[in-house]
């Protein structure tokens, strides 16, 4: 069964303090694996899209990251506006339309 | 804002009330979808038009209803809920599936289920 689990539930870090968000996947064959950003009261933004192990994908102080079996969200330095929950989403190759989700990580960052 | 507008922002209606949710977008995205999002649970994808045709429906009750009159516009009407339907209902758009480009989502329609 095609599914994605996304630890931790919640991360409190301080200004400055860098870490990791996991998503870890079962699918049969990955067409992509996709990251998104949601605000309270605010539906989710796209961040990044990856195809296939080994390939990173960057912007600002995030960096996405993709093997086998899970994906990385890395956060270098984050600032109080990177508070927000975190979104990880697969792809299966015989799909065109239809996502797995995750149910998300909510990431606090204090100043 | 996003591209993607839905209204109402919120809505409380009665088991036996109908209501409908719009969505509209006019960003030339050729494909639509309704989600439905509750807490500290994974989106789930309801109903997905290509091109104004449903070409999925995830086994979601007759209690709710798709409409999708032309590519920009997009419908969700809704008859005798229950409770457990509250929840955060969003609508996305995208150029025919999900692309390296993503979804496009609204802001959501809060609905509780009195």
């Amino acid at each position: 069964e095609d599914q994605v689990t996304q630890s931790p539930e919640a991360l409190r870090l301080q200004e400055g303090e860098s870490s990791s968000l996991n998503c870890s996947y079962t699918v049969s064959g990955l067409r992509g694996l996709f990251w998104y950003r949601q605000d309270p009261g605010k539906g989710p933004e796209f961040l990044f899209t990856l195809y296939s192990a080994g390939e990173e994908k960057e912007k600002e102080r995030l960096k996405a990251t993709l093997t086998k079996k899970e994906s990385f969200l890395h956060i270098t330095a984050p600032k109080p506006e990177d508070s927000a929950t975190y979104l990880c989403a697969v792809q299966a190759r015989n799909s065109n339309y239809q996502l797995i989700w995750g149910a998300g990580t909510k990431l606090i960052i204090k100043p | 804002e996003t591209g993607v507008t839905q209204t109402p922002r919120h809505l409380v209606m009665g088991m036996t009330n109908k209501k409908s949710l719009k969505c509209e977008q006019h960003l030339g995205h050729n494909a639509m979808y309704w989600y439905k999002q509750s807490a500290k649970k994974p989106l789930e994808l309801m109903f997905v038009y290509n091109f104004k045709e449903q070409t999925e429906n995830n086994s979601v009750p007759s209690r709710f209803s798709p409409e999708c009159p032309n590519s920009s516009h997009l419908f969700l009407h809704l008859h005798t809920l229950q409770p457990e339907d509250s929840a955060l209902y969003l609508c996305a758009s995208s150029q025919e599936g999900h692309s390296r480009y993503g979804y496009t989502f609204g802001s959501g329609t809060r609905l509780t289920v009195v």
